[in-house]
């Protein structure tokens, strides 16, 4: 299996600029997870999808962000207008769960978003 | 609330140390218990996994025991590598539940 595939890896864009993420989950998983990690506060849970449908968005920093499903294939998150403070690495994870004992998440590379 | 406490890095060993890096949690129920391990420029990897007290999980040479007497479920291994460097993270999942509560990681450098 391919894993998950996040695109692009590295973006660098200005402040004021839309940004897109893009996410393959791997093939079958029905949950998929859009997470921010940054030095200063870590891995965060931004949005969670099950079955396509956004279940707990939470986590998502403000209305600059917003986060789509729109088949079990794939996922953007996008980001607009971006700020400096929305630098960090952006991952993607997905996982198959049908009950405790398959309820691992599998990660994507990341991109890593730099905002001047 | 539930959540993870892991030791601070960074820790520093040399070639063919003994690792241990402690993890323990407070959670209200029995959650499972994961080790999730992070190479430089790279996403997040499952490293092991636990999900009832008295489980063992091991891969690639690392254990960790799900103890739950002691709320704890530290990662050892008994030789490392030069390239095991990464940061390790420690993670817990309640029961029919989706949001994995992190630790804060541990750094972990080993010097040839």
């Amino acid at each position: 299996d391919a894993g998950v595939i996040q695109s692009p890896r590295h973006e660098v864009t200005e402040m004021g600029q839309e940004v897109t993420l893009r996410c393959k989950p791997i093939s079958g998983h029905n949950s998929l997870f859009w997470y921010r990690q940054t030095m200063m506060r870590g891995l965060e849970l931004l949005i969670y999808f099950n079955n396509n449908v956004p279940i707990d968005d939470s986590g998502m920093p403000e209305d600059r962000f917003s986060a789509k499903m729109p088949n079990a294939s794939f996922s953007t998150l996008k980001i607009q207008p971006s700020e400096p403070r929305d630098s960090a690495v952006y991952f993607c994870a997905s996982r198959r769960f049908d009950g405790p004992s398959t309820d691992t998440q599998y990660f994507g590379p990341g991109t890593r978003l730099t905002v001047l | 609330g539930n959540s993870v406490t892991q030791m601070e890095g960074p820790v520093t060993l040399s070639e063919e140390a003994f690792l241990t890096i402690n993890c323990t949690y407070t959670a209200t129920g029995y959650p499972s218990l994961f080790w999730y391990v992070q190479y430089p420029g790279e996403g997040l990897q499952l490293l092991l996994k636990a999900t009832k007290a008295d489980d063992k999980g091991s891969n690639k040479g690392f254990e960790a025991t799900y103890r739950k007497e002691t709320t704890s479920f530290h990662l050892e291994k008994g030789s490392v590598q030069v390239s095991d460097s990464a940061v390790y993270f420690c993670a817990l999942l309640m029961d029919s539940n989706y949001q994995l509560i992190w630790g804060a990681g541990t750094k972990l450098i080993i010097k040839p």
